[in-house]
């Protein structure tokens, strides 16, 4: 049983450049999150995806947006990146529908802006 | 969701039993509480989760007092492979809900030969 993967492991980007970062989540679940973490800081978190629409946002700003498909792989898009940007980011996958939502983890797509 | 207060750093010694302990004092009474642990560019990993009382699993055991304004996490003869940093979480798991988790600084445990 295949846990959460993200591609690609590892992105360099220039600041303006626009970056793409992907999440197939947990075999079983159908709710994808996504959080930042930035070097020596806990996990911040982005948005959740459940049936195609994100219903919750962190402090985030517009030029992160996010989609999911209809097999519940979801897609975090980050326009004119800053070099702020840079950090590990992180996809969690839950089942929605079970008192505790237990979110699993993948290993992150670690994006350096340049 | 409630805040977290948890210890800096912890060291401990291969074989120890190592206790790390989590404030949450405006902890809610819908309020599970649940404990990460996460390696160096790795994504964070579940170790336990609990709503009262003690829970155990092949992992960690985690101690809840009754009043539930803190948790202890408990690793038994710890090695070094579980040098990593230890996030404690308290929020709300409900169904046809949602549950963004927050995290804080976590506890970076080292453990020594």
């Amino acid at each position: 049983d295949a846990g959460v993967t993200q591609s690609p492991t590892h992105l360099i980007k220039t600041r303006g450049q626009q970056v793409t970062l992907r999440c197939s989540p947990k075999s079983g679940h159908d709710t994808v999150s996504w959080y930042q973490q930035a070097l020596g800081q806990g996990p911040q978190f982005i948005f959740q995806y459940y049936e195609e629409e994100e219903r919750q946002r962190g402090n985030f700003p517009d030029r992160f947006s996010g989609h999911q498909f209809p097999n519940y792989s979801s897609e975090l898009n980050v326009n004119a990146l800053l070099l702020g940007d840079s950090a590990l980011y992180l996809c969690a996958s839950s089942f929605n529908g079970e008192y505790q939502e237990t979110q699993y983890f993948g290993p992150g797509t670690r994006l350096l802006v340049l | 969701l409630a805040k977290t207060t948890q210890p800096i750093s912890m060291d401990s010694y291969e074989g120890q039993e190592v206790n790390i302990t989590c404030s949450h004092n405006n902890i809610a009474t819908n309020d599970y509480i649940t404990w990460y642990q996460q390696f160096p560019s790795q994504g964070p990993r579940f170790i336990i989760q609990g709503y009262k009382t003690k829970v155990t699993n092949e992992v960690a055991s985690l101690f809840i007092p009754a009043d539930r304004k803190s948790s202890t996490l408990s690793l038994p003869r710890v090695s070094l492979s579980d040098t990593a940093v230890y996030y404690c979480l308290v929020g709300v798991m409900f169904s046809g809900g949602y549950n963004k988790l927050i995290f804080g600084a976590g506890t970076r445990l080292a453990v020594h030969p």
